[in-house]
């Protein structure tokens, strides 16, 4: 079975400073990994995916997300924060053995502030 | 990228009715998902609708309190049945994207905001 866990509930930056958005998941074989997020009243926006190679993948707004395979880990950071990121964001995974119709699974989610 | 509506896009309503919510797509897809986020929670799947077959349900959702159509590549109807006011949540309509292959991602519609009273 496929799993995502995203332990932080909430995450508070100030405005300027780096954000780290926590995922780790769990699939039997190697899995696809994305991120998402959903401003207030909106539904979920792409922000990126990890497929193969480069461990470092880079997304819409200046996000990016580093694959790490020996903890299974697929964090989101951000540079610098904008106040305009606040929102709330989720990690998702399939595993790379199923079909591209499969369906996401998702984590809970993890609602950033950032502070100006 | 797929454009998905909506409608509504929210609604009120009362305890042991039922609420019809659409979902429209510009382009035609096979599959399409219905989820379900209560709030301050993830994103639960409701069913997998495939055109021309019946919905495929998860553990937990039933055909009967969640009703779900797919007449033609473009459309598709949730129901929810018999509404109580746990069934209170924004439902979100999904559609995997057409040319990934295995990595595709999924587009979202705006949600529907259900509150029953």
């Amino acid at each position: 079975a496929q799993s995502v866990a995203q332990p932080e509930d909430q995450v508070n930056v100030a405005e300027g400073n780096p954000l780290t958005v926590k995922c780790t998941y769990s699939v039997s074989g190697n899995p696809y990994l994305f991120w998402y997020v959903q401003y207030p009243n909106r539904g979920l926006q792409f922000l990126l995916k990890y497929i193969t190679g480069d461990n470092l993948v880079k997304g819409s707004y200046g996000f990016e997300a580093e694959f790490n395979k020996s903890q299974t880990s697929f964090h989101l950071k951000k540079p610098s924060a904008l106040v305009s990121d606040s929102a709330l964001y989720f990690c998702a995974v399939r595993d790379i053995k199923a079909s591209g119709n499969t369906p996401l699974v998702f984590g809970k989610g993890t609602r950033l502030s950032v502070i100006a | 990228s797929a454009v998905i509506s909506q409608k509504p896009s929210r609604d009120i309503c009362q305890r042991g009715t039922s609420l019809t919510i659409q979902c429209q797509v510009d382009s035609q897809v096979t599959m399409m998902f219905w989820y379900r986020q209560q709030p301050g929670q993830s994103l639960t799947l409701i069913a997998t609708a495939n055109q021309g077959s019946e919905a495929t349900y998860e553990s937990g959702f039933v055909i009967d309190k969640f009703p779900i159509s797919r007449p033609n590549l473009t459309f598709s109807t949730l129901t929810v049945s018999n509404m109580s006011p746990e069934d209170s949540s924004i439902y979100l309509c999904s559609v995997p994207e057409g040319t990934s292959g295995r990595a595709r991602e999924q587009f979202f519609g705006p949600g529907t905001r259900l509150t029953v009273l």
